[in-house]
């Protein structure tokens, strides 16, 4: 089955700096990268996403780029806030199988003021 | 729309006690699906449906059973709780098909003493 690495499990970073954080994947069917933004005491929320014939994807200052010959995606956010602060997942979908979404261990970004 | 719902928010179980949590969207989604979130360890599917009288097994189907009588309902049951079901519950829904964004409910955090 999949198998999904994250990187790093928590990160830090001044307000206004640039985060960046990798996954792996090990499904090479898998076809759908979706990013999910969870807050303390909710559900993930999703930020972003990618599909397979789709090397970068951008929405304000969130961005994903994807790189399906070494089955690694990423997700930047620049300009960081305060409010980013949260529990980033990424995760990997195959269609052909389940459709279920396989998640990464999660990465805790602090954002400082 | 009020999205996906869950209830109950908290529950505190005996061990060898039995309940069901439940998950119900007004998005006439076709695809359903229940996740346990641990710490550290990401989000794990457990079982999942594609449609109303199907449901399948995920990642850690064992001590829980699904059904899936009508396309707006998919409840978790837990046949004899045990600590190891110690766990936030998630329910997820989205459209089978092309599209592959799943969307979350606010979770359930059980507590099996």
């Amino acid at each position: 089955g999949e198998n999904v690495e994250q990187h790093p499990s928590t990160l830090s970073v001044q307000e206004g700096d640039s985060a960046v954080i990798k996954c792996t994947y090990s499904d090479s069917a898998s076809n759908y990268f979706p990013w999910y933004k969870q807050e303390l005491g909710k559900g993930p929320q999703l930020i972003i996403d990618i599909r397979s014939n789709v090397g970068e994807k951008k929405d304000q200052r969130i961005a994903v780029t994807l790189n399906k010959t070494a089955k690694h995606f990423s997700l930047h956010i620049t300009e960081t806030q305060p409010e980013d602060s949260a529990v980033y997942f990424c995760a990997a979908s195959n269609p052909t199988g389940r459709r279920a979404l396989t998640f990464g261990s999660g990465t805790r970004l602090q954002v400082q003021p | 729309n009020a999205g996906v719902t869950q209830t109950p928010k908290f529950q505190v179980l005996k061990t060898g006690q039995s309940m069901t949590l439940q998950c119900a969207q007004d998005m006439n989604h076709e695809y359903m699906s229940w996740y346990r979130q641990d710490p550290g360890m990401g989000l794990r599917l457990i079982h999942y449906s594609v449609g109303a009288g199907i449901t399948d097994q995920g990642e850690v189907p064992n001590g829980y059973n699904v059904s899936r009588s009508t396309t707006e309902d998919f409840p978790l049951r837990l046949l004899s709780a045990a600590p190891s079901q110690t766990s936030v519950y998630f329910c997820a829904s989205g459209i089978a098909g092309e599209r592959d964004e799943q969307f979350f409910g606010p979770g359930t955090r059980l507590t099996v003493l």
